[in-house]
């Protein structure tokens, strides 16, 4: 069955960076993208971009660029996600999603929760 | 930028309709999914193409998308249900989400 299954809880100070990881089994990984999205706590979904994995062409969402990259290693089907210069904005769960044939999102990781304090 | 409209909650009797709302500028020359979230879990797609169910989803789920409204039916609502509902759209390559709306089932 298809699995997307994230890296674990992350703490960090604000100023520092995150990266988070998203494995991906049971479909062909370069026939789909992959999308980040988070939620801040209490609050609702937020895209933050996606990565076509056949040539890694991506889009960053505006209010993130210059602060996000995102990479994949198709020797292990991975999926990564970069955010730095962190601030406590950024505390929230952060989601990889594979955007299906049909333009949304059918399978979702189980999230990685990132908190950003001092 | 574009934005998508939700009532912030909905309630509903068990066995009844509940309808949600998503409300955007010439929303229905969009394709809206529509995905559910329960507390402490991941989002999971229900409706998308406006109208086309995912293998797994009831068909008590169903969906309409017209001017600038998509709307998210469910019939004979059971208490499973409960849930926050998204709706998205893609707008210039980008995913826009709404901000949820949190069916109770009572």
């Amino acid at each position: 069955q298809i699995q997307l299954v994230q890296s674990g809880v992350e703490v960090k100070k604000p100023g520092a960076s995150v990266n988070v990881s998203c494995k991906a089994s049971g479909y062909t990984f370069t026939s789909y993208g992959i999308s980040w999205l988070r939620q801040a706590p209490g609050q609702g979904l937020e895209w933050m971009g996606w990565i076509r994995v056949s040539d890694v062409y991506t889009i960053y969402a505006q209010r993130l660029q210059g602060r996000i990259t995102m990479t994949t290693d198709t020797s292990t089907n991975t999926a990564y996600v970069e955010l730095t210069s962190l601030t406590s904005d950024d505390t929230a769960v952060y989601y990889c999603a594979r955007r299906g044939t049909m333009d949304a999102f059918d399978h979702w990781g189980q999230g990685t929760v990132v908190t950003v304090s001092s | 930028s574009y934005e998508l409209t939700q009532p912030p909650s909905v309630s509903v009797s068990p066995g009844q309709t509940a309808s949600i709302t998503c409300s955007g500028d010439r929303l229905g020359d969009k394709y809206a999914s529509w995905y559910h979230q329960k507390p402490g879990q991941s989002p999971v797609l229900v409706i998308y193409h406006d109208n086309k169910r995912p293998s797994g989803i009831p068909e008590r789920f169903s969906g309409s998308n017209s001017g600038n409204t998509a709307t998210l039916t469910i019939s004979g609502t059971q208490a499973m249900d409960e849930a926050d509902y998204f709706c998205q759209a893609w707008d210039s390559s980008t995913a826009v989400f709404g901000g949820g709306t949190k069916l109770t089932v009572l």
